[in-house]
């Protein structure tokens, strides 16, 4: 496609269940990022990929989050035992670059995630 | 206190009327980027800038690397230019970890 899919654009999770989100970002870009974005808050860094190598993961808020992009092109982000402070819309962001100082960023229309 | 504080938080204008939006930082950056996001989520960027000034259409951006802050300069403002506007940083050494202000929502009214 054109941009950065993300899927399912909503999701609504029991506390305890398991949930997966999808990014497909643009063909060919080396770098991906997923944020966790609060109600009324700006994005936060969660982790980001350089191809299939996963750089950074300090973001991530706790072991019960994992994510991987095993092929360099899609990545999931796996969230295990929901709680409801999960809730939030979760951002997927592709850049051909290896930097975010030197090229554009693209964005995915976020999946977001209710936890009753 | 945020690394990245934003004025005002809310801000509503006529049609046409010009727009500024505010970004403070405290660390020394690289680059500053500047987004929109509209209702549902999508973001797009808008601009990434590292000195001086730059334009697109309606829009500029500004930044003063001494002073750490950036200004969203918006003419002609119409009410499809209503969204939340997010300035991040690349601050600290980084090449890819942004980080964000909580964002500026403005509405343009008719």
């Amino acid at each position: 496609g054109a941009g950065v899919s993300q899927s399912p654009r909503y999701k609504v999770a029991k506390r305890g269940q398991d949930v997966a989100l999808r990014c497909d970002p643009i063909s060919g870009h080396v770098s991906l990022f997923w944020y966790q974005q609060a109600l009324g808050q700006g994005p936060e860094f969660l982790t980001y990929f350089q191809n299939e190598a996963q750089l950074d993961k300090s973001g991530l808020p706790s072991d019960r989050f994992f994510a991987e992009r095993p092929e360099g092109s899609v990545s999931t982000l796996k969230i295990q035992r929901t709680q409801q402070e999960d809730s939030a819309v979760y951002l997927c962001a592709s850049s051909g670059w290896t930097s975010v100082g030197t090229g554009e960023l693209f964005f995915g229309e976020g999946s977001r995630l209710t936890v009753l | 206190k945020n690394e990245v504080e934003q004025s005002p938080q809310n801000l509503t204008a006529q049609e046409e009327e010009f727009i500024t939006i505010n970004c403070s930082y405290s660390v020394g950056i690289s680059a500053l980027h500047w987004l929109q996001q509209h209702p549902g989520g999508g973001i797009v960027s808008l601009f990434m800038l590292s000195s001086g000034k730059k334009k697109h259409g309606r829009l500029i951006a500004t930044i003063n690397i001494q002073e750490k802050h950036s200004s969203l300069h918006i003419t002609a403002s119409h009410p499809r230019d209503s969204a939340v506007y997010i300035c991040a940083v690349l601050s600290g050494g980084s090449n890819y970890k942004l980080t964000f202000g909580k964002g500026t929502l403005l509405t343009v009214n008719p």
